[in-house]
């Protein structure tokens, strides 16, 4: 599995926009990236998942360069209920019986 | 979507004795299923992979008489902390993936069991 390099932390106020990149700098041909988020003594939650370019949900955005040794997850107009822990996952296999491996993770602070 | 419940939220026990953790697939069929647990501040880590019909994988350093782990069924996954210890003490959590979810599938999570051992 390619290894994740991101921000242990960032500060933001609301109505900002937010952007956090991930480094993985050793992503095979096949890997996909993916960014969950998660709230204090909660499970982790799905936001978006892409391969290449951009992609783009009713929550956030995935920017993916050409060479995709990076990824930005942006996030439009942070509220207080934005602040979280993100981590950026990448790997292969997208199949039921393939556990995901999680990095340290981006704990973003948001503030009035 | 696909939802993934665990139960319970949150228990307290005493030093010694066990405590059991269910994980339920709750509209799809899951012939896998995850356990990680998470200490403060940290990220979460994977513990073992549950399988339907066979014996759960166990990561590195993880001892399996000690996290016993049964998947009775499609759609149920129990953890059980045998013998618990305050060093036990930690979140748990536990995922699946919806097989018939096509090549998109997501991840999804369990709310997470807040364990305390006194």
């Amino acid at each position: 599995l390619a290894k994740t390099t991101q921000p242990i932390s960032m500060d933001s106020y609301e109505g900002q926009e937010v952007n956090i990149t991930c480094s993985h700098n050793n992503i095979a041909t096949n890997d996909y990236i993916t960014w969950y988020q998660q709230f204090p003594s909660q499970g982790p939650r799905f936001i978006i998942q892409g391969y290449k370019t951009k992609v783009t949900n009713e929550v956030a955005s995935l920017f993916i360069p050409a060479d995709r040794k990076s990824s930005t997850l942006s996030l439009p107009r942070v509220s207080l209920s934005d602040t979280a822990v993100y981590y950026c996952l990448v790997g292969g296999s997208r199949q039921a019986g393939t556990a995901l491996i999680f990095g340290k993770g981006t704990t973003l602070s948001v503030s009035s | 979507g696909a939802v993934v419940s665990q139960h319970p939220s949150r228990v307290i026990c005493k030093s010694g004795t066990s405590v059991k953790i269910e994980c339920r697939s709750l509209d799809f069929q899951a012939t896998t299923m995850f356990w990680y647990r998470q200490f403060p501040k940290q990220s979460l880590m994977l513990m073992a992979t549950s399988n339907e019909g066979s014996k759960a994988t166990y990561e590195q350093g993880v001892e399996k008489d000690k996290f016993l782990i049964n998947h009775a069924s499609l759609t149920l996954s129990t953890l059980t902390v045998t013998s618990a210890h305050p060093e036990d003490s930690s979140f748990y959590i536990c995922s699946a993936r919806d097989p018939g979810g096509g090549a998109d599938t997501e991840a999804f999570f369990g709310q997470g069991t807040r364990l305390t051992v006194v």
